[in-house]
């Protein structure tokens, strides 16, 4: 069964930094793409941030680009995300999101879609 | 730009059926797109995967109650047989340049 289970969430001031993990569990975690997304109390799904299976290949979001950064340990199976010069407006609830990988005469392709989600971690970051 | 539109609400009766829609920006109609569930106080769970010919692959343990359709750039996700755990946010969602995830506002379903 596939898992993906976030943690290190908490009450941090503005400016300040945290970091995310995610633990993977239940699928070759070095074989699949990853994200981080957020939701905000009360509001929609927004995306943060990808890595690929490699790590070689990061994409951020302009909300966060400079300020947070996305890593992975597949020795590990886990993914990270350190956050620092967080903004009250960072306070959401985070979630770590698995690609799907679409598999066609024997060859799979990641496509940018999220097949699996955490239960998330929640972030306020508030004085 | 790309785009995912969604209408905030919809409600439908308990035991009915219901069709949601997301409609995908200008230029952009030829774009698969995924159906994620996300029950109150719960992380999302993706439901399937729709394309543009209507074609669909669901998630693991997705009853047959849930099914998508598409047609131009709307990509419609219809629940039969109305239960009230389908209460819940659905969002819609792909990707554009860079890999950048994109989600719909999401539509609130209320199950009467």
């Amino acid at each position: 069964e596939v898992q993906l289970v976030e943690s290190g969430g908490g009450l941090v001031q503005p400016g300040g930094s945290l970091r995310l993990s995610c633990a993977a569990s239940g699928f070759t975690f070095s074989s699949y793409e990853m994200n981080w997304v957020r939701q905000a109390p009360g509001k929609g799904l927004e995306w943060v941030s990808y890595i690929s299976s490699s790590g070689s290949t990061i994409y951020y979001a302009d909300s966060v680009k400079g300020r947070f950064t996305i890593s992975r340990d597949n020795a590990k199976n886990s993914l990270y995300l350190q956050m620092n010069s967080l903004r009250a407006e960072d306070t959401a609830v985070y979630y770590c999101a698995r690609v799907l990988r679409y598999c066609t005469n024997g060859v799979c392709y990641p496509e940018q879609l999220f097949d699996y989600w955490g239960q998330g971690t929640l972030v306020t970051v508030s004085s | 730009q790309l785009v995912l539109t969604q209408s905030p609400s919809a409600s439908a009766s308990l035991g009915a059926s219901v069709k949601l829609t997301c409609t995908l920006s200008s230029g952009h109609s030829s774009y698969a797109i995924a159906w994620h569930q996300q029950q109150p106080e719960k992380g999302p769970r993706y439901l399937m995967k729709l394309n543009s010919d209507g074609s669909h692959s669901k998630g693991d343990g997705i009853p047959d109650r849930f099914s998508g359709s598409s047609s131009g750039a709307e990509r419609y996700l219809t629940i039969s047989s109305l239960q009230s755990e389908d209460e819940a946010d659905y969002y819609c969602q792909t990707w554009g340049t860079g890999i950048h995830a994109v989600f719909g506002g999401g539509t609130q379903l209320t199950v009467l």
